[in-house]
């Protein structure tokens, strides 16, 4: 099945800084997903790209569909204590209707 | 809508007792999930359900059963349970889109 390596496992960020977590696979991905989840809570979905080197944003957070639809990332601008939780990238098996998710990145943030 | 509900939310078992997780969707939905989500290791996922009378098992089956019971539920059942098995449960359900819709949880403890 689809394999998503998730890079960095952790960051810790001053409040302000910049955050950057990134989804890598060996093989071409029909679609990538990103979720967060806040501490105690469950994943949410945050955005669905499809296309080759599509870039989407969302406020202060800009996701990335790389060209060869290999990789994505998801970039926060000016970090908020708000952003705190976990980003899990996620892509589609095709026709098993199943997800595969990575293993996600651990923000914290420091006011 | 009520989106995904879960029920218990916490659960403490003892070794060897057995226990049912409710999970139910008002979206509609023809596929849903049961993950567990331990420390480090991500949302791995136990069983699927493509549709209604489908069921097939995800990475980590062993020690689990689940029923379909109609198009809005699927139950998760522990027959012996393990402190192995001392996990956060997610339900999800999966939309057209293959975006994921996920429950609040079951926080289980087995002593």
């Amino acid at each position: 099945g689809q394999q998503v390596m998730q890079i960095p496992q952790y960051q810790h960020v001053q409040e302000g800084e910049d955050f950057t977590t990134y989804c890598n696979s060996s093989t071409t991905l029909s679609n990538i997903q990103w979720y967060k989840q806040r501490p105690g809570g469950h994943p949410v979905f945050l955005i669905q790209l499809v296309k080759s080197g599509e870039v989407k944003k969302q406020k202060r957070l800009t996701f990335q569909f790389g060209e060869a639809k290999k990789n994505s990332s998801l970039h926060i601008t000016a970090t908020q204590t708000t952003d705190v939780g976990t980003y899990f990238c996620a892509v589609s098996g095709g026709s098993n209707y199943k997800l595969t998710f990575g293993k996600g990145t651990l923000l914290t943030v420091n006011p | 809508n009520a989106g995904v509900t879960q029920t218990p939310k916490f659960q403490v078992l003892k070794t060897g007792q057995s226990m049912t997780l409710q999970c139910a969707q008002d979206m509609n939905h023809n596929s849903m999930y049961w993950y567990r989500q331990d420390p480090g290791m991500g949302l791995r996922l136990i069983y699927y359900s493509a549709s209604e009378g489908t069921t097939d098992k995800g990475e980590v089956p062993n020690g689990y059963n689940v029923s379909r019971l109609n198009k809005r539920e699927f139950s998760l059942r522990l027959e012996s349970a393990a402190p192995s098995q001392t996990s956060v449960y997610f339900c999800a359900s999966q939309s057209h889109t293959d975006t994921q819709y996920f429950g609040p949880g079951t926080r289980l403890t087995v002593l």
